[in-house]
């Protein structure tokens, strides 16, 4: 089955640096990659997702970007807020399930 | 517009005790649904998943088990709750028919004591 490795566990950037979050992937069939912002105590929010046909995907502030020959992906933060603070999911669907990392903390420090 | 409902928010449970947690999703017909756990700081547990009314698949072998008694309704349940079933259960649902994007319902904190 699939398997997703995502770096790093932690991350603490200052309000204004920017954030990377990097996930690999181990299925080549995989062709779906959605990144998930949660905030404590809450569900998982879709925050920007990416088709294995597209290479990059910019949304205001975050991007995500997606190497299908070295099958990972990174989702790209810039301009930190302080309410960027929260867990990061990334995830990569094979057949019909979703398969997540383990999650990044980001902390934005005033 | 497609909204997903979960009951209760909340639930504190003696370990032995039954176990169930509904979930219910509005203005959509035939959704593949999933049932996720979240121990506290981890990473999301894929629970079950159906494509369809009766049609279940288990991905972690357990004390827990599901149902799907209608289109738009998902069940979990458990005989005999045991400490390390706490956690935070997501419901979850895809558009049928080719769609990616996945919700999540709001969850159901589960203490058990």
């Amino acid at each position: 089955g699939e398997n997703v490795e995502q770096h790093p566990s932690t991350l603490s950037v200052q309000e204004g640096d920017s954030a990377v979050i990097k996930c690999t992937y181990s299925d080549s069939a995989s062709n779906y990659f959605p990144w998930y912002k949660q905030e404590l105590g809450k569900r998982p929010q879709l925050i920007i997702d990416i088709r294995s046909n597209v290479g990059e995907k910019k949304d205001q502030r975050i991007a995500v970007t997606l190497n299908k020959t070295a099958k990972h992906f990174s989702l790209h933060i810039t301009e930190t807020q302080p309410e960027d603070s929260a867990v990061y999911f990334c995830a990569a669907r094979g057949y019909s399930t979703l398969t997540f990392g383990k999650g990044t903390m980001l902390l934005v420090s005033p | 517009s497609q909204t997903i409902h979960q009951w209760p928010a909340t639930l504190v449970q003696p370990v032995g005790s039954p176990l169930s947690l509904e979930c219910t999703v509005e203005g959509t017909s035939n959704p593949n649904l999933y049932w996720y756990r979240q121990a506290a700081g981890r990473g999301l547990q894929l629970l079950f998943y159906s494509v369809g009314i009766g049609q279940i698949s288990s991905e972690v072998p357990q004390n827990l088990s599901a149902s799907r008694p209608q289109d738009r309704q998902f069940i979990l349940s458990s005989k005999k709750l045991l400490l390390s079933d706490s956690g935070f259960y997501l419901c979850a649902w895809i558009v049928a028919g080719g769609g990616d994007t996945q919700y999540f319902g709001p969850g159901t904190r589960l203490t058990v004591l």
